[in-house]
């Protein structure tokens, strides 16, 4: 398996640009979960899916910040508009419900907003 | 409030040596408790999963985790270089969700 594929790697923008974020779980995974990852605060989780069905995106930042997922083998996760304080490694992960729960994270989206 | 603590500074020993990490934390009650591993550029890679008040070895890793102290303490034995990393803990906090630690960077010199 390839693992959990995430694109783009590398994201810079302008102030106010949309950006869009992009994540494949690994297939037959049925939960699938986004993070932020940032010096200051750490890992933190913004929203997590089960059955492309979103349980809590308590930790979504605010309304500039949104996720989908379409289907079992897609997510997006849209930040409109970005700002500077927006930058950060966004990681992606998915897991299966087994196995107690394992998360497997895919590469991150280094996220520059200028 | 909730809080989850991992050593702050970057933890630096010899090679051969033994790393001891710590995990501790506030106003949790977690069933079980997770490792991760984050090598620089790239996502956490999972390691190993503890229970309440489990004891566990694999490898060179040693781990317990005491809910009483609300501590797990990560141990690697006869430490490598290729050890160096920085280091998670997770708190499964009920229906497939962790919290992450802000994590402990290790350093093994050859």
């Amino acid at each position: 398996d390839a693992g959990v594929i995430q694109s783009p790697r590398h994201e810079v923008t302008e102030m106010g640009q949309e950006v869009t974020l992009r994540c494949k779980p690994i297939s037959g995974h049925n939960s699938l979960f986004w993070y932020r990852q940032t010096m200051m605060r750490g890992l933190e989780l913004l929203i997590y899916f089960n059955n492309n069905v979103p349980i809590d995106d308590s930790g979504m930042p605010e309304d500039r910040f949104s996720a989908k997922m379409p289907n079992a083998s897609f997510s997006t996760l849209k930040i409109q508009p970005s700002e500077p304080r927006d930058s950060a490694v966004y990681f992606c992960a998915s897991s299966s419900g087994l196995a107690q729960d394992t998360q497997y994270f895919g590469p991150g989206t280094r996220l520059t907003v200028l | 409030s909730q809080k989850i603590e991992q050593n702050s500074e970057a933890l630096n020993i010899q090679e051969g040596k033994t790393a001891t990490l710590t995990c501790n934390y506030t106003n949790y009650s977690p069933a079980y408790l997770q490792w991760y591993r984050q090598d620089p550029g790239r996502g956490p890679v999972f390691l190993l999963l503890i229970r309440e008040n489990e004891k566990k070895r694999k490898e060179r890793l040693k781990v317990t985790f005491d809910t009483t102290l609300k501590q797990s303490l990560f141990h690697i034995t006869a430490s490598q270089p290729a050890d160096s990393a920085t280091y998670l803990c997770a708190l499964y906090t009920g229906f497939q969700k962790l919290v992450f630690g802000t994590g402990t960077r290790l350093l093994v010199s050859p």
